[in-house]
């Protein structure tokens, strides 16, 4: 357990489906990311909030769409997603520049 | 824009032996972390180095920063099985947290 949550751990979705990601912190942390990491290649930032003010999303697809409720909550809705969005989704959480991130343990999502 | 190169990107070694990884670019950070992942988890951070030329050492772990800022090395002593995983620099370029960017990884592999 690291201090950030995310669920579900593992999900299966068709290409027309609805779904949410969820993650969530109690480590008092101002910062809040998604990332998405495929294999061979780096990680990706998507989304970037801090105090709950969306401050980065690097060029991702409208069908992510992330949602940040309260300092401690984030989501991250996906509609209509393609094959090639199956990947491993990390939620973290930092306290501030140079302090480094508290990752979650990932939802592995393959879109079918 | 910024990269961080990793070397190598693969690594399979005996037990007990040393080993070295490097991060490095052509740009200069504010500060630079480590990150273990194991299969099925999101990274967990080992360190953050902020000043240029620092050491600094987790057990059999010796991480250093560059004088310039630019690349890092991490490196372990009698290495043991325990170690394996994916190891991932990122790099933080200057007042904004949004702007951590991370390697591809180095995974490492310890046959007993």
């Amino acid at each position: 357990e690291t201090g950030v949550t995310q669920t579900p751990r593992h999900l299966v979705m068709g290409m027309t489906n609805k779904k949410s990601l969820k993650c969530e912190q109690h480590l008092g942390h101002n910062a809040m990311y998604w990332y998405k990491q495929s294999a061979k290649k780096p990680l990706e930032l998507m989304f970037v909030y801090s105090l709950e003010e969306r401050v980065e999303n690097n060029s991702v697809p409208s069908r992510f769409s992330p949602e940040c409720p309260n300092s401690s909550h984030l989501f991250l809705h996906l509609h209509t997603l393609q094959p090639e969005d199956s990947a491993l989704y990390l939620c973290a959480s930092s306290p501030g520049e140079n302090y480094g991130y508290t990752f979650g343990s990932g939802t592995r999502l393959t879109v079918v | 824009t910024q990269l961080l190169e990793q070397s190598p990107q693969f690594l399979s070694i005996q037990e007990g032996e040393n080993l070295t990884v490097y991060c490095n670019s052509s740009s200069v950070f504010s500060s630079l972390q480590w990150y273990r992942q194991e299969p099925g988890e999101g990274p967990v951070l080992l360190v953050t180095v902020v000043t240029g030329g620092e050491v600094k050492k987790l057990k059999r772990l010796t991480f250093q920063f560059g004088d310039a800022r630019k690349d890092s090395s991490l490196h372990i002593t009698a290495a043991q099985p325990g170690d394996t995983g994916l190891y991932l620099c990122a790099g933080e370029g200057d007042s904004s947290a949004s702007k951590i960017i991370f390697g591809s990884g180095t995974r490492l592999s310890i046959r007993p």
